[in-house]
């Protein structure tokens, strides 16, 4: 069974651009989630997607926004990079049923913002 | 606000020992408690959870021990291995919810 992808796995932009990251889930698994990881502020939950639908959300700028396709691939976007948003971006995906539903992650993408 | 933390940042055993990894939590509400490892340039992989009704879970070779008096968690590694060495995260949260909230993370490295 293939693993969560991500794409690209490395990426490089200036201030003020924007950016979209892709996650392809495990197949069957209906939940995507995003995170972000720095060294300051360690793992942070950006949102969750369930059936196209953002699920949950944590606490980010509205400039994190992201999408579901009826696939259960999904896309996050970054508009108007910030120096601060250099990080690793890693999505998990799971069929979608709370707590006995363990999260598989990706690998990540590394945004580097100069 | 709330917090998760750890301990200690770093820890270095030998390759046979068993190791433990502590975290404390602040948020007693917290009713969902996750362990993560995370190697080198990959993503991090789930290794026990545990939920609050709970004191003590057991997985192969891993204990997750939870104390809810004094709001810590900890794993437990038995006959550490090389391959063990990584990054230990713990994650608190709540059971209908995926925005878990995660410990800045514990490095563990094993010495042959």
């Amino acid at each position: 069974k293939a693993g969560v992808t991500q794409t690209p796995r490395y990426l490089i932009k200036t201030r003020g651009q924007q950016v979209t990251l892709s996650c392809s889930p495990i197949s069957g698994h209906r939940s995507v989630s995003w995170y972000q990881q720095t060294p300051g502020q360690g793992l942070q939950f950006l949102f969750e997607y369930f059936s196209e639908t953002q699920r949950n959300k944590g606490n980010f700028p509205g400039r994190f926004s992201g999408r579901q396709f009826s696939n259960s691939r999904s896309e996050m976007n970054v508009s108007t990079l910030e120096l601060g948003d250099s990080a690793l971006y890693l999505c998990a995906s799971s069929k979608g049923d709370f707590g006995t539903d363990t999260q598989y992650f990706g690998p990540g993408t590394r945004l580097t913002v100069l | 606000g709330e917090s998760v933390g750890l301990h200690l940042p770093t820890l270095s055993v030998q390759e046979g020992d068993n190791s433990i990894i502590n975290c404390a939590y602040s948020n007693s509400a917290s009713d969902y408690f996750i362990w993560y490892k995370q190697e080198s340039g990959k993503g991090p992989q789930f290794i026990i959870d545990i939920r609050s009704n709970m004191d003590k879970r057991q997985g192969q070779r891993v204990t997750v021990l939870l104390n809810k008096t004094v709001k810590h968690l900890s794993l437990q590694i038995a006959a550490t291995q090389p391959g063990d060495s990584a990054v230990y995260f713990c994650a608190e949260g709540f059971y209908n919810n995926n925005d878990m909230r995660f410990g800045a993370g514990t490095r563990l490295t094993v010495k042959p």
